[in-house]
C-alpha cells in the first residue's frame, strides 16, 4: 500500500541554524500539506501546497518557514532560522483532494 | 473559524468497558469533511473514519461505532469492549475546503485514552 514517507525521523538543531524536513508523498497525489505537534498539544495546519504554489498557509507559518517541491517526488520544509519554539514533531500530508489526507510518521525536531 | 472541541482530556476505563470520545464542531460551511485519527505511542497519525456534511447515517466498523448529528455539531466515536491496543490518544478533526480543493484540517486537543487491564 502507498505511504508518505518522511526523513530524518529525528532532527536535532541548534538555536538560529537552518532545517529542512523531507517528505515523498504519495505519488499520484495533487495535495501537500505540513502540520505540526508540539508535544502534548494538538496538531495545527501550517501550510497547504498545490500545483506548485501554497494554497493557504496558518499564521504560524511565517517568513521563516518555506516550501517547495524541487521534484516530481519530494516536498520539503525549510525553516531559515530555527528557535526553541519550532520543537516538535512535524507531519507531512498528501491527498488526492476531496478524500483522506494521508499522514507521514512524522519528523521530530529538537532545537537546542 | 472553524473548531473542534474535544472536552474530555483524558479518559481511563478498565478492559472490556464501552466508551464514547465527544466531539463538538463550529463552521459556517455547509459543505464540510470530519475526521477521526489515532495517534498511538509511537506517534504516528492513524486514519479512523471520515465523514461529508450530507451523510448523517451512522457507522459501524468492528468495534468502534461513530454518531454524527448535525443538529448539535457532534460526531462521537464509541469504542466497544474495549481493549489495552486501544489506548491512544484520539483526535477528531474537522476539514475546509478552498477554491482550489486543498483541505485544511482543524483539529481538536484530543482525547487521551487508557485501557486498563
Amino acid at each position: 500500500e502507498p505511504e508518505v514517507t518522511q526523513t530524518p525521523s529525528h532532527q536535532v538543531t541548534q538555536m538560529g541554524q537552518e532545517v529542512i524536513l523531507r517528505c515523498v508523498p504519495i505519488s499520484n497525489h495533487l495535495y501537500f500539506y505540513w502540520y505540526r505537534q508540539i508535544l502534548g498539544q494538538k496538531v495545527e495546519f501550517l501550510v497547504s501546497f498545490y500545483n506548485n504554489e501554497i494554497s493557504e498557509k496558518s499564521e504560524i507559518f511565517d517568513d521563516q518557514f518555506s516550501v517547495e517541491r524541487p521534484d516530481g517526488s519530494n516536498f520539503t520544509l525549510k525553516i531559515r532560522s530555527t528557535k526553541l519554539e519550532d520543537s516538535a514533531m512535524y507531519f507531512c500530508a498528501s491527498s488526492e483532494g476531496y478524500y483522506q489526507q494521508f499522514f507521514g510518521p512524522g519528523t521530530r525536531l529538537t532545537v537546542l | 473559524a472553524q473548531k473542534v472541541t474535544q472536552a474530555q482530556t483524558e479518559i481511563s476505563v478498565v478492559e472490556k468497558e464501552d466508551v464514547t470520545l465527544d466531539c463538538v464542531y463550529e463552521t459556517r460551511d455547509t459543505t464540510y469533511y470530519l475526521f477521526w485519527y489515532k495517534q498511538p505511542p509511537s506517534g504516528e497519525l492513524v486514519f479512523l473514519i471520515r465523514r461529508n456534511s450530507f451523510d448523517e447515517q451512522n457507522e459501524i466498523s468492528g468495534r468502534y461505532s461513530w454518531n454524527f448529528q448535525k443538529s448539535t455539531s457532534s460526531f462521537n466515536f464509541t469504542i466497544t469492549a474495549s481493549q489495552v491496543v486501544d489506548s491512544a490518544v484520539y483526535f477528531c478533526a474537522l476539514s475546509e475546503v478552498d477554491y482550489e480543493g486543498a483541505q485544511k484540517l482543524v483539529f481538536g486537543q484530543g482525547t487521551r485514552l487508557t485501557i486498563n487491564p
